[in-house]
């Protein structure tokens, strides 16, 4: 398995535009997380999928911010319009029951400028 | 929510020195996981501790399960520069899926 696989893995941005970012799960694992990363404020839970449905999205900051996952094997997390305070590494992680843990991608590092 | 708090947050040490690093809850774990980070990727799964008072051992890492199960630690003997990263702990994946705040540690050749 090629793991998790996000893309892209750097984005640069202008304030006020969109952002759309890219996460396939491991084939199998039925829950999907996409986590915000940054100095100050750690490795951050902003929404989680199960079966392809949103359970929580308590941590989404506000209504910039969606997710979606239309299928069991691809989700997008997207901000629009983006600001540079949501510079930070998002990173998607999947799992299931029987895993033995969260596998994570490789992140995306967005900068807003 | 349960909080997890680990400390140091940041550790630099030299090559060969041992450490150790803590995780603490403020409730009690039903298991609890390692990760390891290292710069420019994703976190990766070290360990999982289930049963209190529990001790596993990966090659120079050893980690230790509270009794209470609401603390656990991570001792590195004779660190090498390839143990530098930030060391994570969370809760095994299923009600909860918090990560802790991290120690970022290095090690200095």
């Amino acid at each position: 398995d090629a793991g998790v696989i996000q893309s892209p893995r750097h984005e640069v941005t202008e304030m006020g535009q969109e952002v759309t970012l890219r996460c396939k799960p491991i084939s199998g694992h039925n829950s999907l997380f996409w986590y915000r990363q940054t100095m100050m404020r750690g490795l951050e839970l902003l929404i989680y999928f199960n079966n392809n449905v949103p359970i929580d999205d308590s941590g989404m900051p506000e209504d910039r911010f969606s997710a979606k996952m239309p299928n069991a094997s691809f989700s997008t997390l997207k901000i629009q319009p983006s600001e540079p305070r949501d510079s930070a590494v998002y990173f998607c992680a999947s799992t299931s029951e029987g895993a033995r843990g969260y596998t994570f991608g490789s992140g995306t590092r967005l900068t807003v400028v | 929510t349960q909080l997890l708090e680990q400390s140091p947050q940041f550790l630099s040490i030299q090559e060969g020195e041992n450490l150790t690093v803590y995780c603490n809850s403020s409730s009690v774990f039903s298991s609890l996981q390692w990760y390891r980070q290292e710069p420019g990727e994703g976190p990766v799964l070290l360990v999982t501790v289930v049963t209190g008072g529990e001790v596993k051992k990966l090659k120079r890492l050893t980690f230790q399960f509270g009794d209470a199960r609401k603390d656990s630690s991570l001792h590195i003997t004779a660190a090498q520069p390839g143990d530098t990263g930030l060391y994570l702990c969370a809760e095994l994946p299923g009600n909860q899926f918090y990560f802790g705040t991290g120690t970022s540690l290095t090690v200095i050749p």
